[in-house]
């Protein structure tokens, strides 16, 4: 199982930015998908959910109405849309899968978002 | 959405010895479904986090029996029986009932 997380960098407040998660491994149609975020030298904040079937998405109180994350089942892959970033929202971004046995049962590498102007 | 509290925030463990972590929901996990969605996680330096243990007490494919999750309702708890060099890192605890939320971690390092 393999989870690639890319398209961090950094990007001036009120800026867009879109991530990438390409999967391997395992079939990626099956399975909800997830965002998660920890800003530097801090704890794990879960950002969002979709569905496998992409019917479902949910997110964080401080993402809604900013992020929007979607998928492309053809192309096993997972992408979070970020508009009007925030300082705040400095973070490296893990895309992760869920599984039979946990929500996040496997996890990218992370790629580092930083909002800076 | 449900708060989660470790405790300790950190922990200096000499090789060989056991470490417990506690974590703390503040409602019930137990669903009504039956199961109890409480997962603990390790994060080495560096590194993304990874699985640990799942529905309380279940050890994901790989993790060495060294390490046992126990409890119920709200009280949960990390045991690591003897631990080695390479168990250092952050743990977190997390609840799996929308939304997602995480133990704020507890860093254990080697004396």
């Amino acid at each position: 199982v393999q989870l690639v997380e890319s398209g961090g960098g950094v990007v001036q407040p009120g800026r867009s930015l879109r991530l990438s998660c390409a999967v391997s491994g395992f079939t990626f149609s099956n399975y909800g998908m997830h965002w998660v975020r920890q800003a530097p030298g801090k704890g794990l904040e879960w950002v969002a959910i979709i569905s496998y079937d992409v019917d479902n998405k949910y997110y964080g109180d401080s993402v809604k109405g900013r992020f929007t994350v979607s998928r492309d089942n053809s192309k096993n892959t997972l992408y979070l849309q970020m508009n009007s970033l925030r300082p705040e929202d400095t973070a490296v971004y893990y895309c992760a899968a869920s599984t039979i046995a946990a929500p996040l049962g496997y996890w990218g590498q992370g790629t580092l978002v930083t909002v800076s102007s | 959405d449900i708060v989660m509290t470790q405790t300790p925030l950190s922990l200096s463990v000499t090789p060989g010895q056991p470490a417990s972590i506690s974590c703390k929901s503040s409602q019930s996990l137990l669903h009504s479904d039956g199961k109890t969605y409480l997962y603990w996680y390790l994060q080495k330096a560096g590194q993304s986090p990874h699985l640990l243990i799942h529905e309380v007490s279940s050890r994901f494919s790989g993790v060495p029996d060294r390490f046992s999750g126990s409890g119920s309702g709200t009280d949960f708890t990390l045991k690591i029986s003897r631990v080695e060099a390479e168990d250092v890192g952050i743990y977190y605890c997390m609840q799996g009932i929308h939304p997602l939320t995480f133990g704020g971690g507890t860093k254990v390092e080697i004396k």
